[in-house]
């Protein structure tokens, strides 16, 4: 059983829109979301988390938003640039467990 | 400062044969992961420790697969009689602290069998 669902499995964005991943979880007890990135031959990179108290956290141009209720949280890339086409993992845990990673979806912004 | 590093970075070994990976996880970091990762797919988690104490080793996928992590800081995953199946991205991840969930991951080593 899956317990992070990613989608899409793949995306593509024009140079400068907005792109949106979407996660959904099965475990309530979850209490930490982050997002990693990873580039072709590179490990994945933290790029940004929340933890359920909030409902959207903002760092530049990345910002996650977070829904308890629908056990959902998503990633918005604004402005969208070519250097952003990565891979992009949401991931999910509860207190002293390890992440579960979602299956990624792969970002191609176009110009 | 420097990052997580692991060695090495491919290994290519004829199956039935022992190898050994390791991971040196950012200085004074308590907890180092281990994970798998198949391509085009999320890291899968293999084991942790916190300090020099294995916390979990549930992702572990058979007892040919074992991790140390004796001094609290390097540590080493050993597969013992490798086969085909086990070819992968073997990745290792640390954090400053404990149950926060905020790891930062090494290069990876790829195990190819062959």
């Amino acid at each position: 059983q899956q317990q992070v669902k990613q989608s899409p499995q793949s995306l593509i964005v024009q140079k400068g829109g907005i792109s949106i991943i979407n996660c959904a979880y099965e475990n309530t007890a979850f209490d930490y979301f982050p997002w990693y990135q990873q580039f072709p031959g590179k490990g994945p990179a933290l790029l940004i988390a929340i933890r359920p108290d909030v409902s959207e956290k903002k760092e530049g141009r990345f910002t996650i938003s977070f829904n308890k209720s629908a056990k959902q949280f998503s990633l918005h890339i604004m402005d969208s640039q070519p250097g952003d086409s990565a891979t992009y993992f949401c991931a999910a845990s509860e207190a002293n467990t390890p992440l579960v990673f979602g299956k990624g979806t792969r970002l191609s912004v176009i110009a | 400062g420097a990052g997580v590093s692991q060695s090495p970075r491919y290994k290519v070994t004829k199956r039935g044969q022992d190898v050994a990976l390791r991971c040196d996880p950012i200085s004074g970091h308590v907890s180092l992961y281990w994970y798998r990762q198949a391509l085009g797919q999320g890291p899968e988690f293999l084991t942790y420790f916190n300090y020099e104490a294995q916390q979990d080793k549930s992702g572990l996928p058979n007892d040919r697969f074992s991790a140390e992590r004796p001094e609290g800081s390097i540590s080493t995953l050993t597969i013992q009689r490798t086969e085909q199946r086990d070819s992968a991205m073997y990745r290792c991840a640390s954090s400053s602290r404990q149950g926060v969930g905020e790891q930062y991951f090494g290069p990876g080593t790829r195990l190819t069998v062959t």
